[in-house]
């Protein structure tokens, strides 16, 4: 089975700390994505990587920075929490198909933030 | 115009009732289709990859029609462990990297 593990199910931080959420997965997938999701909002993504060392934006990375120096694992980093960075942050991976396009999204089990 | 639009819901059905999601997507790029399940305060899990000959799991049906850019879910004999929210999902491009995710409807299945 496909794990994808994040590293803490409920965080809380202060205002202003810098926070590491981190993810790994087992599956040797090339694709990794951090979310997060909010009541009403849906799932909004955050940051993607396809590679060891490379990064895409998503829809909101504004106070996000994401790190992959191992293929198995992505780190999300708030450089400095605030009170509206307050989610459920989700992990999760993903692989290329060889014909095209590529396989489903497999979840870590999320992690809820709480900045105070 | 949203990139993948679902039912708004909730949906409340009776124990053993059928019941019919329905999705649209707005980008003809799109390549892969699934419907996910997510569960209160959970993570989401993929219930079913959607492909264009159809395809069944059980109780669950899922269909695609690219030309319409629609695809839907159907639950039989629906039972109070289907109660959720269910989720829409389009990958699109040729590397996977891009999925997106509709809002989710939610079904109640009531004893």
């Amino acid at each position: 089975d496909v794990k994808v593990t994040q590293s803490s199910r409920y965080l809380v931080k202060r205002t202003g700390e810098k926070v590491f959420l981190e993810c790994v997965q087992d599956m040797d997938h090339e694709n990794m994505f951090w979310y997060r999701q909010d009541p009403g909002l849906g799932l909004r993504l955050i940051y993607f990587s396809y590679d060891v060392k490379m990064k895409e934006k998503g829809d909101i990375p504004e106070g996000y920075s994401v790190s992959r120096e191992k293929k198995e694992r992505f780190s999300l980093i708030l450089e400095s929490a605030s009170t509206n960075q307050t989610s459920m942050y989700l992990c999760a991976s993903s692989s290329i198909l060889a014909t095209g396009g590529g396989t489903e999204a497999f979840f870590g089990q999320g992690t809820r933030l709480t900045v105070v | 115009r949203k990139e993948v639009e679902q039912d708004p819901g909730p949906f409340n059905v009776p124990e053993g009732a059928t019941v019919a999601f329905n999705c649209t997507y707005s980008n003809s790029a799109s390549q892969s289709f699934f419907w996910y399940r997510q569960d209160c305060r959970k993570e989401p899990k993929l219930l079913m990859s959607v492909y264009s000959s159809g395809n069944e799991d059980g109780r669950f049906t899922a269909q695609l029609n690219r030309a319409s850019q629609y695809i839907s879910l159907l639950i039989r004999d629906s039972k109070l462990s289907d109660s959720a929210t269910y989720l829409c999902v389009v990958n699109i491009g040729n590397y996977g990297q891009n999925f997106v995710f509709g809002p989710g409807t939610r079904l109640s299945v009531l004893p």
